[in-house]
């Protein structure tokens, strides 16, 4: 059963304080690994889609990293609008369409 | 990327009534999918609509509690039946984007009362 765990469940950092989300995943044959953003009361924004181990994504003060087992969502430096809750989900073979998500991580950072 | 409408994009509801709700892409696509976000939690696939072929619901989920219609290749409905305060939930619809993974909606909130 494809499975995606996120840890922690919450970070509180200062502003420009560097820090990294992870994201644990089983799955049958990975077809990508996807990051979000949400907002309270809103939907969840795209930010990466990985398909392979050793790849790497970058967007602004985010950079998402992938291996066999996990993905990392490394924040440097980040600013108060960066508080949101970080999704991880993963697309496997077996599930045309589903993605399986974990249950978050939610980033408070102070100014 | 797709943009995605939902409506209504909150409701409060009286528990035994019904809900539908519209989710209106501004491209044709082949699969529209719906979620449920209980509160607190992460989200959970509820159905997959394809055009032109009944829905196919994921384990735990059944048409008779979640009517879905894809009348054309931009726009789903999703009903909540029979309400509960169990129900009581965000719903998103989703569509894949080639480059942009999956998009969301901005959910409805619903509470049932």
């Amino acid at each position: 059963e494809d499975q995606v765990t996120q840890s922690p469940e919450a970070l509180r950092l200062q502003e420009g304080e560097s820090s990294s989300l992870n994201c644990s995943y089983t799955v049958s044959g990975l077809r990508g690994l996807f990051w979000y953003r949400q907002d309270p009361g809103k939907g969840p924004d795209f930010l990466f889609t990985l398909y392979s181990a050793g790849e790497e994504k970058e967007k602004e003060r985010l950079k998402a990293t992938l291996t066999k087992k996990e993905s990392f969502l490394h924040i440097t430096a980040p600013k108060p609008e960066d508080s949101a809750t970080y999704l991880c989900a993963v697309h496997g073979s077996s599930n045309t369409g589903k993605l399986i998500f974990g249950q978050g991580t939610t980033l408070q950072v102070k100014p | 990327s797709a943009v995605i409408s939902q409506k209504p994009s909150r409701d409060i509801c009286q528990r035994g009534t019904s809900l539908t709700i519209q989710c209106q892409v501004d491209s044709q696509v082949t699969m529209m999918f719906w979620y449920r976000q209980q509160p607190g939690q992460s989200l959970t696939l509820i159905a997959t609509a394809n055009q032109g072929s009944e829905a196919t619901y994921e384990s735990g989920f059944v048409i008779d509690k979640f009517p879905i219609s894809r009348p054309n290749l931009t726009f789903s409905t999703l009903t909540v039946s029979n309400m509960s305060p169990e129900d009581s939930s965000i719903y998103l619809c989703s569509v894949e984007q080639t480059d942009y993974g999956y998009t969301f909606g901005s959910g409805t909130r619903l509470t049932v009362v």
